[in-house]
């Protein structure tokens, strides 16, 4: 199976918490993406991991993928109100090793609750 | 530069009604890819167009069909509507190539079938 997990699905906190989002798969992916979608909108990219164990950062939040590529987490330090939406994993559906077919699977999402 | 577009923004039919949603791709982009998306729930792939044609298909009922444009805009139709398809619709875009699977996604439309 191809589907991926995400948890919590849902996360109430205070300002200034830490947080941590996983995503989980039984398969090994080439690359996962994370993107927050705000109500009323389409998702955002935010990142894109490639390599088994590598970490990126964008401000206050932290992705990392996981050694064995079947795995990811996402990290938000100091949250704040601003950061409130649904966070969705996804990775490209690969045909037979060609090049990536565009088709995106998508994890049923965490939504974060960002209280101030 | 715009990026993608959808129209209309929220739409109320009934069941059994058929219904046409609008998309215009991000500039420079020659793929485009329907989703859809319950409330709560991460977006699951309809399908993908690319050259006029649709290219992959997700596990959806043959009432879902689209179209492409030469422009590379497209249309998502959708027959017969069950109270099940309430949702949002969302439509992708990307260019061509390895970098098909960054997809730059538009607000969407609300579709509720009462």
């Amino acid at each position: 199976t191809q589907l991926l997990e995400q948890s919590p699905q849902f996360l109430s906190i205070q300002e200034g918490e830490n947080l941590t989002v996983y995503c989980n798969s039984s398969s090994v992916f080439s690359s996962l993406q994370w993107y927050r979608q705000e109500p009323g909108e389409g998702p955002v990219l935010l990142v894109t991991v490639v390599t088994g164990g590598e970490v990126k950062k964008l401000k206050r939040l932290t992705f990392q993928f996981g050694d064995a590529r079947k795995d990811s987490s996402l990290h938000i330090t100091a949250a704040q109100p601003g950061d409130t939406g649904l966070y969705l994993c996804a990775r490209g559906a690969l045909r037979g090793g060609s090049s990536n077919t565009g088709k995106l699977i998508f994890g049923q999402g965490t939504t974060l609750q960002v209280k101030p | 530069d715009a990026g993608v577009t959808q129209s209309p923004t929220h739409l109320i039919k009934t069941r059994g009604q058929q219904v046409t949603l609008r998309c215009s791709p991000k500039s420079g982009h020659d793929t485009v890819s329907w989703y859809q998306q319950a409330l709560g729930q991460g977006p699951q792939f309809i399908f993908q167009y690319y050259e006029e044609e649709e290219r992959q298909r997700g596990n959806f009922p043959d009432r879902f069909s689209g179209h492409q444009f030469p422009n590379y805009s497209s249309e998502l139709n959708v027959n017969a509507l069950l109270l099940g398809d309430s949702a949002l619709y969302l439509c992708a875009s990307s260019p061509t190539g390895i970098k098909r699977e960054t997809q730059y996604f538009g607000p969407g439309t609300r579709l509720l079938v009462l």
